[in-house]
């Protein structure tokens, strides 16, 4: 199947710092990529939406400017979390899905600890 | 709008004996179905869809599931539990538009 990779898998970052996560589909073009935030034990949770060359769709409740997305290529997405806080802390997952009803190919997620 | 109900937040199950990790759904229109596994730390693999084709759908490692759009049910079974099935599961449906939602997981318990 295809592949989407993330990086960095872990972070550890300062409060108050900016850390930026990388998406990257390898083998096939994303023009939508999605960010996904999961908290211990519960489900995922999608923030927003990444359209290549347009401006992110967050979703209800998600801080536009605190998660900036940036979506620049068509095998590239990044999410910035700006002036972290420890309340950042989670797990971050991208992924990217061809057209429907194809499937979604998931990145191997980001820890992010903010300390 | 679409919307996915796991029942169970944990299963736990012998080696050897039968999974099966319930999914029920919701959706205003005729639904493609997914089911994800996601190991500690790690990404969702995708172990099986139904996307409208034959309602009794196999996936990876042995995993099975059936549409049944009377029940609005797809639930996730496999015949003879592994220990290395041991994980978290996730549901997932999707209208036709890009977007997955997904239900809350079940974490899968293998006893040996």
């Amino acid at each position: 199947g295809a592949v989407v990779s993330q990086h960095p898998s872990r972070v550890i970052c300062k409060s108050g710092t900016s850390v930026k996560i990388e998406c990257r589909s390898l083998d096939f073009q994303a023009t939508t990529m999605f960010w996904y935030r999961q908290f211990p034990k519960k489900s995922l949770m999608l923030m927003a939406t990444s359209n290549e060359g347009s401006k992110a769709t967050y979703e209800q409740g998600v801080e536009k400017d605190k998660f900036l997305i940036n979506h620049a290529s068509l095998t590239l997405s990044t999410l910035t979390v700006t002036s972290a806080h420890p309340e950042d802390s989670s797990f971050y997952i991208c992924s990217a899905r061809g057209p429907p009803p194809g499937e979604a190919f998931f990145g191997q997620g980001t820890r992010l600890t903010v300390v | 709008a679409q919307s996915v109900t796991q029942l169970g937040s944990h299963v736990s199950v012998s080696e050897g004996a039968l999974v099966l990790l319930r999914c029920n759904y919701s959706s205003s229109v005729p639904p493609y179905l997914f089911w994800y596994v996601q190991y500690p730390n790690q990404g969702l693999q995708l172990l099986l869809k139904y996307t409208s084709a034959a309602t009794l759908v196999k996936g990876i490692n042995g995993f099975e599931a059936e549409f049944k759009k009377s029940e609005t049910s797809f639930h996730l079974t496999k015949p003879s539990a592994h220990m290395s099935d041991a994980a978290e599961y996730f549901c997932a449906v999707s209208g036709g538009s890009e977007k997955l939602v997904f239900g809350k997981g079940t974490k899968l318990t293998v006893n040996p």
